[in-house]
């Protein structure tokens, strides 16, 4: 089994939907978790970033960590076509570690 | 911007030979990372620094070999490129608690 499962779609979406990015892990001690934006031939370009358990939220994006699920996700809302990327989500157990990723969830984003 | 500069962007290289990428930070990092990313694989650790020679392997090292000798900077290398080495790389560096990646550097072994 591997540390973290995400679903790699490709999703697409009409602009403006309300988007739910997911990712699952098996690892109890995972304690910080990102999402990343990558666009055709980038780097992966760090979204959000959260410490333990809770919501976080940054102009049309929220962050939500549920620790007891083992389960996290990225809500984008109001998508636009400029969100059209691969979505990754990463996590890790402490400072200066291993990071461990998803796969990436590709979307679209319809006009 | 990440701080981090990779270098070459992109290569072609022939079977065999030996390739080497540079990751320049310039935030002096601790740890520093190689990851290649491939189509159903995503982001696998090649390798990691945790300081100035001190090194470590990550989940699919062989083949691949790492310096550092400067805080700044840690390179990559291929001692003979192969066609399965065909991927593209991205150095990162662990900023306490996240990690940054650089723009990537596109590698075709022929």
């Amino acid at each position: 089994q591997k540390e973290v499962e995400q679903d790699p779609g490709p999703l697409s979406v009409p602009e403006g939907a309300i988007v739910s990015l997911n990712c699952t892990y098996s690892n109890s001690a995972f304690q910080y978790f990102m999402w990343y934006r990558q666009y055709s031939r980038k780097g992966p370009e760090l979204l959000m970033y959260t410490y333990s358990s809770g919501n976080k939220e940054d102009g049309r994006f929220t962050a939500q960590v549920d620790k007891s699920s083992k389960y996290i996700s990225l809500f984008i809302r109001d998508s636009q076509p400029s969100d059209s990327a691969t979505y990754l989500c990463a996590m890790s157990a402490n400072t200066g570690n291993q990071f461990y990723f998803g796969t990436g969830t590709s979307l679209t984003v319809i006009p | 911007d990440a701080g981090i500069t990779q270098s070459p962007r992109h290569k072609v290289t022939e079977t065999g030979t030996p390739v080497t990428l540079r990751c320049h930070q310039t935030e002096n990092h601790r740890y520093m990372y190689w990851y290649r990313q491939d189509p159903g694989h995503g982001l696998r650790l090649i390798h990691y620094s945790y300081g100035v020679k001190d090194t470590d392997k990550g989940e699919v090292s062989d083949g691949y070999s790492v310096s550092r000798s400067k805080t700044e900077d840690f390179l990559l290398t291929l001692e003979s490129a192969t066609s399965s080495q065909t991927s593209v790389y991205f150095c990162a560096i662990d900023r306490g608690n996240t990690i940054y990646f650089g723009e990537g550097s596109w590698l075709t072994v022929v």
